[in-house]
């Protein structure tokens, strides 16, 4: 079945600082990708997405490029402020082993940003 | 903008009671869905809705969990007999029409079961 792996957290960065955070999956055909962010004591935003390879999502600084080659969505940012501080999760969605889709997520295990001043 | 509201914030019930999650999606989405994050752990889907009915559900999902839209706002989450292990945050999710819209996610229920 379709499967969603984020790099091992948590990540602990100072302020301005690049980020990355890998996200690699498994799916079925063609899947949408995305990445939501759930800051403390509220509910998954979405962050960024992409429906198709090459696509680059980006949102409020950050970006992350569909590569099927690599069946990768990593996240990354150029300068990390302390208000970055959150949950991020990758998520997809696509079909399911029968070959139908009604819109399911698939999400990672999350990864939680710290940001120092 | 439009947002998909949860009520309540946070649950607690004793073990083997019913308890009825409430949402209220975004007023012109047509699929709905449920999931859980258990502290720690992953978002898991358990359902998704649509057109009155359920389209998908995950192996979590079994006879002890229902939902239903009893009107045309609200959504709701039934699991019939709590264990220890539903204890969990439900999120309520709503999407417009196709596959790559975006779902738009609520606050959250925090179900704690004693």
């Amino acid at each position: 079945g379709n499967s969603v792996t984020q790099m091992e957290g948590p990540v602990t960065l100072s302020e301005e600082a690049f980020l990355t955070i890998n996200c690699t999956y498994t799916a079925t055909g063609y899947p949408s990708l995305f990445w939501y962010v759930q800051y403390p004591g509220e509910g998954l935003q979405l962050l960024l997405k992409a429906t198709k390879a090459d696509d680059k999502g980006s949102n409020k600084g950050f970006e992350a490029t569909y590569r099927k080659e690599t069946t990768s969505f990593h996240l990354e940012k150029g300068s990390v402020q302390v208000s970055d501080s959150a949950v991020y999760f990758c998520a997809l969605s696509g079909p399911n082993a029968g070959g139908t889709s009604y819109g399911k997520l698939t999400f990672g295990q999350g990864t939680i940003l710290t940001v120092h001043p | 903008e439009p947002e998909v509201t949860q009520t309540p914030s946070h649950q607690v019930t004793q073990m083997g009671q019913e308890v009825i999650l409430r949402c209220v999606p975004i007023s012109n989405h047509l699929y709905f869905y449920w999931y859980r994050q258990i502290l720690g752990q992953k978002v898991e889907f358990l359902v998704s809705f649509y057109n009155n009915e359920i389209s998908e559900k995950s192996e979590i999902f079994d006879d002890q969990f229902s939902v239903e839209r009893p009107d045309g706002s609200n959504f709701t989450l039934k699991i019939r007999s709590t264990k220890l292990e539903d204890s969990a945050m439900y999120f309520c999710a709503s999407r417009l029409t196709g596959l790559s819209d975006t779902q738009y996610f609520g606050p959250g229920t925090r179900l704690t079961v004693l």
